[in-house]
């Protein structure tokens, strides 16, 4: 079965630091491009970061560019999101997401995970 | 970047209608690089369309997409009780990639 499963989640205040993962099952992992896209609440759904299969190129949103890093570990199957410098705004459910493709991170993606929850507040 | 509006915001429907989604770019998209998704409360985006009018593995054939440009149409030819959710359509012909504000179904 093919399955993403997210983990790292929690509430944090302000300024402070998660990493996210996402476990990956079902597929072959370093064929596809990965990506986090989060849900707002209240404003729908917003692309995060994208990292292709060799981690030759990644991209962020310009509102977490700076702040966040993604990586991957193709032995293990996971994708990481390291999210430091925390804002209120950051509020929001991420999910993993599987590109169609390996080397673009511009894509529509066809897996999803089931998210993490992600709360910042003091 | 690419702003996506789509329209209505809601719409209502009755089950056995058609429906009909918009979704237009402020700038044209080129390759049609174009995508819909339909997201239930508690539950993950599921793709539906890709390439603006490709259905996605396991897609029923009521789901069409078709468009170009910058005007794109999701079309749900007769409504399922279970295609009452929220609608999204993102562009990924350019960086970064964009989602639509969305537009929520409901039965009417």
């Amino acid at each position: 079965e093919v399955q993403l499963v997210e983990s790292g989640g929690g509430l944090v205040p302000p300024g402070r630091s998660l990493r996210l993962s996402c476990a990956a099952s079902g597929f072959t992992f370093d064929d596809y491009a990965m990506h986090w896209v989060r849900l707002v609440p209240g404003k729908g759904l917003e692309w995060v970061s994208g990292l292709t299969w060799n981690r030759g190129n990644m991209d962020y949103a310009d509102s977490v560019r700076g702040r966040f890093t993604i990586s991957r570990d193709n032995a293990k199957n996971t994708l990481y999101l390291q999210m430091n410098s925390l804002r209120i705004e950051d509020t929001a459910l991420y999910y993993c997401a599987k590109g169609l493709a390996a080397a673009v991170v511009t894509d529509a993606f066809d897996i999803w995970g089931q998210g993490t929850r992600v709360t910042v507040s003091s | 970047e690419i702003v996506l509006t789509q329209s209505p915001d809601t719409l209502s429907l009755s089950p056995g209608e058609r429906a009909t989604l918009s979704c237009r770019a402020s700038q044209r998209i080129y390759s049609s690089y174009l995508a819909w998704y339909q997201q239930k409360p508690g539950q993950a985006p599921r793709l539906l369309i890709y390439g603006a009018s490709s259905r996605a593995t396991g897609i029923p054939n009521r789901f069409s997409g078709s468009g170009a440009g910058a005007d794109f149409t999701l079309t749900i030819g007769r409504l399922e009780p279970e295609d009452f959710a929220v609608y999204y359509c993102q562009q990924y012909d350019k960086a970064p990639v964009t989602f639509g504000q969305g537009t929520r179904l409901d039965i009417k």
